[in-house]
C-alpha cells in the first residue's frame, strides 16, 4: 500500500520569505511523485512532478520541489513567496507500475503581506 | 495539457433525489477517474472509468450507489443516487494519457474544476 504524509496542516509565511512545503510518502517500488495546488472553489491544478532523472524538478510559478530516495520525501520550495500563492497544496504518490494515486491530507499555505 | 470542464459546477439536491455529473476533454485520453472530496478533507478515488466497460471501483464505493459511464475516449459521467446528507462534497473528474501531437502519451492526471454538491 502507498501513502503520503504532509506533516503541516498549515503554514505561514510573509511575502518575499523563502516557502516549504513538507511530504513524505511510502510506496513499494519506484515512486511518481506530484504536487497539485487548489485555489478556493477551483479544481486541482498540477504543479510539478518526479518521474525519474534529476532530483530536483521545477514547475509552474516558481515552484520546485527535491526527491530524496534516503529520506523518502518530495518538498515543495519556492524561494520567495507571493499572496497569490496562498492556496491548498496536495501532495500525491503512485508506484510506476500503478495508475491509482495517493493523496496527502493538504497544507494550507497562507503567506501575509 | 487537455482542456477539463464539468457540469454541473454546483447543486444543491434533496436526499433521495439523484444527481448526474458530466466530465468532458478536449481531447482523447486514455483514462479517466472520479474522485470525492468531502469538507475539509483530501480526495479519495471513487473508481476508474473504462471505456466500453464496467468503472472499476475502490473498496466502500459501489455501482449501485455511484454509477459511471464512458461511452468514448472524451466523456465520463458520474451519477451520485439516492443522495444523503453525507454525498455532500466536491466530485472532481481527472484524466490521464492525453495523447500529444508527437504520439506520445502524459503521465500526469489533470483534473476538472469539480462539482459542489450540496444535499439537503
Amino acid at each position: 500500500a502507498q501513502s503520503v504524509a504532509q506533516p503541516e496542516d498549515q503554514v505561514n509565511v510573509a511575502e518575499g520569505n523563502p516557502l516549504t512545503v513538507k511530504c513524505t510518502y511510502s510506496v513499494s517500488g519506484n515512486p511518481y511523485l506530484f504536487w497539485y495546488v487548489q485555489y478556493p472553489n477551483r479544481g486541482l491544478q498540477f504543479l510539478l512532478k518526479y518521474i525519474t532523472g534529476d532530483n530536483l524538478v521545477k514547475g509552474s510559478y516558481g515552484f520546485e520541489a527535491e526527491f530524496n530516495k534516503s529520506q523518502t520525501s518530495f518538498h515543495l520550495k519556492k524561494p520567495s513567496a507571493l499572496v497569490s500563492d496562498s492556496a491548498l497544496y496536495f501532495c500525491a504518490v503512485r508506484p510506476s507500475n500503478d495508475y491509482k494515486l495517493s493523496f496527502g491530507a493538504g497544507t494550507t499555505v497562507t503567506v501575509r503581506a | 495539457s487537455a482542456v477539463i470542464s464539468q457540469k454541473p459546477s454546483r447543486d444543491i439536491c434533496q436526499r433521495g433525489t439523484s444527481l448526474t455529473i458530466q466530465c468532458q476533454v478536449d481531447s482523447q485520453v486514455t483514462m479517466m477517474f472520479w474522485y470525492r472530496q468531502q469538507p475539509g478533507q483530501s480526495l479519495t478515488l471513487i473508481a476508474t472509468a473504462n471505456q466500453g466497460s464496467e468503472a472499476t471501483y475502490e473498496s466502500g464505493f459501489v455501482i449501485d450507489k455511484f454509477p459511471i459511464s464512458r461511452p468514448n475516449l472524451t466523456f465520463s459521467t458520474l451519477t451520485v443516487s439516492n443522495m444523503s446528507p453525507e454525498d455532500s462534497s466536491i466530485y472532481l473528474c481527472s484524466v490521464e494519457g492525453v495523447w500529444t501531437e508527437d504520439g506520445t502519451s502524459t503521465d500526469t492526471q489533470y483534473f476538472g474544476p469539480g462539482t459542489r454538491l450540496t444535499v439537503l
